[in-house]
């Protein structure tokens, strides 16, 4: 009953570094989407993916890079990590019939600081 | 484009009633949702409303929908210390993909 997992859950990075965070949901879920979560600012969608292989751009992608080889691993890069993205990271999953009754399925988040 | 916002902190007595405020600019919403998000944890689906409905009521739930005025409201009855989290008002609307908007989420405290 995992339903969506993401690793890692804390991470610390220097400007410059890189990095995959790493989604993966049990759920056969088609949708796929990666939010940031900033205080005040609320959920902003960086990706998302409508199927295996497909990915589209979200409100602030900039900075990012997404990949979804398989159905149920969804991944986000940085590729060069700036203090700006220091933030808190959310995968999340839906049905295309019945996601719109059961809305997205959230992980538990990954905290990201880059200094 | 769409837009959700939210009062960003609301402080209730145990026991008393809460109210949590959203409005939201796209008129094509379908469905409008309130997620409940605790501390260290992802969101998590508190209820739906679809757009043609005015009132929906779960155990201690009631959401209110005004149309007209883009306004939807949260109420939880007897609120607990429990019900502490931050919630999240969102809309999906009705085109492309299930894009859902979320607005920045009201921290709800609850003291005892």
């Amino acid at each position: 009953n995992a339903g969506v997992t993401q690793t890692p859950k804390f991470r610390v990075l220097k400007t410059g570094q890189s990095m995959t965070l790493l989604c993966a949901q049990d759920m056969n879920h088609e949708y796929m989407y990666w939010y940031r979560q900033d205080p005040g600012m609320g959920l902003r969608l960086i990706h998302y993916s409508v199927g295996e292989g497909t990915t589209a751009k979200g409100e602030v992608p900039d900075g990012y890079n997404v990949s979804r080889l398989k159905k149920q691993n969804f991944l986000l890069g940085l590729e060069s990590a700036a203090p700006s993205q220091t933030s808190v990271y959310f995968c999340a999953s839906s049905f295309p019939e019945s996601g719109a009754l059961y809305g997205y399925t959230f992980g538990s988040g990954t905290r990201l600081t880059v200094v | 484009g769409e837009d959700v916002e939210q009062s960003l902190f609301l402080s209730v007595r145990e026991g008393d009633s809460s109210v949590i405020n959203c409005t939201y600019t796209d008129s094509s919403s379908t469905y409008l949702y309130w997620y409940k998000q605790e501390p260290g944890a992802g969101l998590q689906l508190l209820t739906y409303i679809f757009s043609n409905m005015d009132m929906k009521q779960d155990q201690r739930l009631t959401v209110l929908l005004n149309k007209k005025d883009k306004h939807l409201s949260l109420r939880i009855a007897d609120t607990q210390t429990g019900d502490s989290a931050i919630y999240f008002c969102a809309e999906m609307n009705s085109g492309g993909y299930q894009k859902v908007t979320f607005g920045t989420g009201t921290k709800l405290q609850v003291i005892p």
